[in-house]
């Protein structure tokens, strides 16, 4: 069983469209978790990282993390062809910042 | 303020040959971590370097090495490239006690052939 799973996709939506991105993780240790957006040939881009339980939101972009359920998503409203991207979703292990990525969910928003 | 820059862009090496990659941290970090990312999927973490000595190592090879010098910039090496070794190799940095913040250069693209 990998550490954190993503669906790969692809997911298409409208312009305009509330997406959501979704991860899960095995290990209840892990408490840091992070959202990247990486366009296509470039490096990922820290969108937010959230600790623990609990809702971050950053403009368009909310974080959430279930630990009860080991879910984590992030929610874009009002989404923009700008937003098409793949978007990974990680969890840093013990102290020493090995980040665990899940395998990337690729995102078009269709004008 | 200059982010992550890597060196160079693209290379394109023969299987056996060796390949050595350059990264220089964002200002004020002081960590250096390496990824290699294949097509598809997400980044595996390779390696981590502080204080110019490696941290922590993910389940790569002997033929994967690194080094970090005073200044906080790295490097890394892969000798007897193979041609699963192609990928996209990122390098990541952050401070001492933000191992949540994480900062990926642009990369660089290592084909093999």
């Amino acid at each position: 069983q990998k550490e954190v799973e993503q669906d790969p996709g692809p997911l298409s939506v409208p312009e305009g469209a509330i997406v959501s991105l979704n991860c899960t993780y095995s290990n209840s240790a892990f408490q840091y978790f992070m959202w990247y957006r990486q366009y296509s040939r470039k490096g990922p881009e820290l969108l937010m990282y959230t600790y623990s339980s609990g809702n971050k939101e950053d403009g368009r972009f909310t974080a959430q993390v279930d630990k009860s359920s080991k879910y984590i998503s992030l929610f874009i409203r009002d989404s923009q062809p700008s937003d098409s991207a793949t978007y990974l979703c990680a969890t840093v292990s013990g102290n020493t910042g090995k980040l665990i990525f899940g395998q990337g969910t690729t995102l078009q928003v269709k004008p | 303020d200059a982010g992550v820059t890597q060196s160079p862009t693209h290379l394109i090496k023969t299987r056996g040959q060796q390949v050595t990659l350059r990264c220089s941290p964002k200002s004020g970090h002081d960590t250096v971590s390496w990824y290699q990312q294949a097509l598809g999927q997400g980044p595996q973490f390779i390696f981590q370097y502080y204080e110019e000595e490696e941290r922590q190592r993910g389940n790569f090879p002997d033929r994967f090495s690194g080094h970090q010098f005073p200044n906080y910039s790295s490097e890394l090496n892969v000798n007897a490239l193979l041609l699963g070794d192609s990928a996209l190799y990122l390098c990541a940095s952050s401070y001492t006690g933000g191992a949540y913040e994480q900062y990926f250069g642009p990369g660089t693209r290592l084909t093999v052939t």
